[in-house]
């Protein structure tokens, strides 16, 4: 199995401020046949569903304000939110979906 | 818009058996695979099956194959994920979620998620 780790398990920053979350994988999860990166973000706010951020490490899902932006290559994710608002107090996901069983990280928490 | 709606959650004692249906509307059903998820009250997600578009592809975790079924109804828009000698550790909210690709190919990433239905395995 994919083991998939982020960092920092919680995170406090202040309103306007950027917040970055990492995310590695245990092995590669670019496909060299189509340079995709298999990586997905998903925000979760309490007592709600997860919602899709960002798939294949970098695109944007529609409707997702343009602070929110996804990086890396290979086993080093990265997502960036540039100016944090209060909205965006949740838990974030990585998740791979190259191989079975599609793995998600332990998530990581994110305050002001 | 896109709505999915899960039910059939509930308390059942290990080794029970328990069916989970999640209704779909809002977008074409029959054209989308679809997934089952899961995440234990205070922790991380977890996936736990796929179905194809047209049910004729399954795909499961290993921590649930021979266990659980997964299936689809097109006629009532409806997906069920049948759950057999279920064990403490099954105890999670289950959601249905949407793969974001239509026809045959299945991406295993969620573009949209049910609220979620809890089961809780315990005597």
């Amino acid at each position: 199995d994919i083991v998939m780790t982020q960092s920092p398990d919680s995170l406090a920053v202040s309103l306007g401020e950027r917040a970055t979350i990492n995310c590695k994988s245990s092995q590669s999860i670019f496909y060299s046949s189509n340079k995709k990166n298999y990586l997905t973000w998903y925000q979760q706010k309490p007592g709600q569903p997860p919602k899709l951020l960002i798939y294949w490490a970098s695109t944007r899902e529609s409707g997702v304000p343009d602070r929110f932006s996804g990086s890396g290559s290979g086993t080093d994710f990265t997502l960036t939110i540039s100016s944090l608002q209060a909205e965006d107090v949740a838990v974030y996901y990585c998740q791979q979906y190259y191989s079975t069983p599609y793995t998600f990280g332990q998530g990581t928490k994110l305050e002001i | 818009q896109v709505q999915l709606v899960e039910s059939g959650g509930g308390v059942v004692q290990p080794g029970r058996s328990l069916r989970l249906s999640c209704a779909a509307s809002g977008f074409t059903f029959s054209s989308y695979a679809m997934h089952w998820v899961r995440q234990a009250p205070g922790k991380g997600l977890e996936w736990v099956a796929a179905i194809s578009y047209d049910g004729g592809n399954k795909y499961y975790a290993n921590y649930v194959t021979g266990r659980f079924t997964i299936s689809r109804d097109s006629s009532k828009n409806t997906l069920y994920l049948q759950m057999n000698s279920l064990r403490a550790e099954d105890t999670a909210v289950y959601y249905c979620a949407r793969d974001p690709s239509v026809g045959v190919t299945i991406r295993y990433y969620f573009d949209y998620w049910g609220q979620g239905t809890l089961v809780t395995v315990s005597s």
